[in-house]
């Protein structure tokens, strides 16, 4: 089994939908990430948590919130989607400091 | 602002032909991560580089890390098929918070 899972896989929504991507992990790391994947422009950081009781903004947070309802998950929503959040988007977790991140399979979401 | 800058966007190669990847940062950063992307998948974590002069090698891929030029090498010898993917360096701006800036991204392509 994977060792960081996402659901759903493939999304498909309306402009002003509300819209939860889920993240869990088997790993026992403390920190998790959310990243969203643009064509061209690598990824970047949307929010972060370090625990269960420490979220933060990361580069571009404006129209996201995030959830950390246990170590093991952690979730991003899009309180009123809009197309220009079509994306590939990418949990990751981490251990230590230094250590490398480790990705989940992605979420591709289309707001139409 | 950190920014993370790789060269070339796209690379096509023959087989068994040698190349460099070049991933120059802007500011001073001693943590920098490889990655690689296969078309549809996610990411999977190919070297973690922590200091000055580190050099890291997996097969026919050898990263290294010179923090004084802000500057990271991925160097390619003698290409194989299987090696086609693209490749990301990531910059870790603070040491040890992990808010990773990641660069465009380095698509290889290898022809027979």
């Amino acid at each position: 089994d994977a060792d960081v899972t996402q659901t759903p896989r493939n999304r498909i929504t309306k402009t002003g939908k509300r819209i939860m991507l889920e993240c869990s992990q088997t790993k026992g790391h403390d920190r998790m990430y959310w990243y969203r994947q643009d064509p061209g422009l690598g990824l970047r950081l949307i929010y972060y948590s370090f625990d269960v009781k420490d979220i933060n903004k990361g580069e571009i947070s404006d129209g996201y919130s995030v959830s950390r309802q246990a170590q093991a998950k952690f979730s991003l929503s899009l309180e009123s989607a809009i197309p220009n959040q079509t994306a590939l988007y990418f949990c990751a977790t981490s251990d230590q400091g230094w250590e490398t991140q480790y990705f989940g399979p992605g979420t591709r979401l289309l707001v139409l | 602002e950190l920014k993370v800058e790789q060269n070339p966007l796209f690379l096509s190669m023959q087989e068994e032909k040698n190349y460099t990847i070049y991933c120059n940062y802007s500011t001073t950063s001693d943590r920098l991560y490889w990655y690689r992307q296969d078309p549809g998948k996610s990411l999977e974590s190919l070297f973690v580089l922590l200091s000055n002069g580190a050099v890291k090698q997996e097969g026919r891929l050898m990263a290294s890390l010179d923090t004084k030029a802000r500057l990271s090498t991925l160097h390619i010898t003698a290409a194989v098929h299987d090696l086609s993917a693209t490749y990301f360096c990531a910059v870790d701006p603070i040491q040890g918070a992990q808010k990773l800036v990641f660069g465009q991204g380095t698509r290889l392509t290898i022809n027979p």
